[in-house]
């Protein structure tokens, strides 16, 4: 199974300022031939399931507000929030799906500091 | 807008089957791929399967042998069963679709999983 680890485990930081999240795979989840990398990344709140935030590393979904971005290649990802608004508190996890089964990453917790 | 929603027992005994269907609202079920996704607090996010309405299943190995998902059409809902469960099956399951191919680029591969159900709590216990 290709395993994700996600750092930090929990990550304060005030409103308006950058929040930084990296998620690594032990293998590389990009498929050469499309040179498309096959991971996601979701958004969780407190008692709701979690929201699809980007795919193929980087595509963001649609409603996603572009503070969010999403980027890296090969082993290594960076989700980053540009300007932390109290409505961002939340889980994020990265989701690979480039072999079976489909991992996830353990989640970082984003808060306010 | 596609809506999805679990259900079934929150309580399941030890060595009994969990069994929990999702219904499937704006869309057809014959349209997509549906994911079952389960979360504990040991052990985060974990994917569980996946069906077609065709009977095509793929499931995570490390459930394999204790798994089954089927779809009923002419409900558009699909199921869950989870044979010989122990107190490690406690979790909020999910129910969720696989992510739509809007670059008509994907060559079966999104494999991302949207939208999902607000999740049923399953607990393990006699």
């Amino acid at each position: 199974d290709i395993v994700l680890t996600q750092s930090p485990d929990f990550l304060a930081v005030s409103l308006g300022e950058r929040a930084t999240i990296s998620c690594k795979s032990n293998q590389s989840v990009l498929f050469t031939s499309n040179n498309k990398n096959y991971l996601a990344w979701y958004q969780q709140k407190p008692g709701q399931p979690p929201k699809l935030l980007f795919y193929w590393a980087s595509t963001r979904e649609s409603g996603v507000p572009d503070r969010f971005s999403g980027s890296g290649s090969g082993t290594d990802f960076t989700l980053t929030i540009s300007s932390l608004q109290a409505e961002d508190v939340a889980v994020y996890s990265c989701q690979q799906y480039f072999n079976l089964p489909f991992t996830f990453g353990p989640g970082t917790k984003v808060d306010l500091k | 807008q596609v809506q999805l929603q679990e259900s079934g027992p929150g309580l399941v005994k030890p060595s009994e089957t969990l069994s929990l269907t999702c219904t499937v609202s704006g869309v057809s079920i014959s349209s997509h791929y549906w994911n079952w996704i389960r979360q504990s607090p040991g052990k985060g996010l974990e994917w569980i399967g996946y069906v077609y309405y065709t009977g095509i299943t793929k499931y995570n190995p490390s459930l394999k042998s204790r798994v089954t998902m089927s779809v009923d059409t002419s409900k558009n809902q699909f199921s869950l069963k989870l044979t010989s469960v122990t107190a490690a099956d406690t979790a909020v399951y999910f129910c969720a679709r696989r992510g739509l191919c809007t670059d008509g680029n994907c060559q079966g591969y999104n494999n991302w999983f949207d939208p999902w159900g607000q999740g049923t709590l399953v607990t393990v216990s006699s």
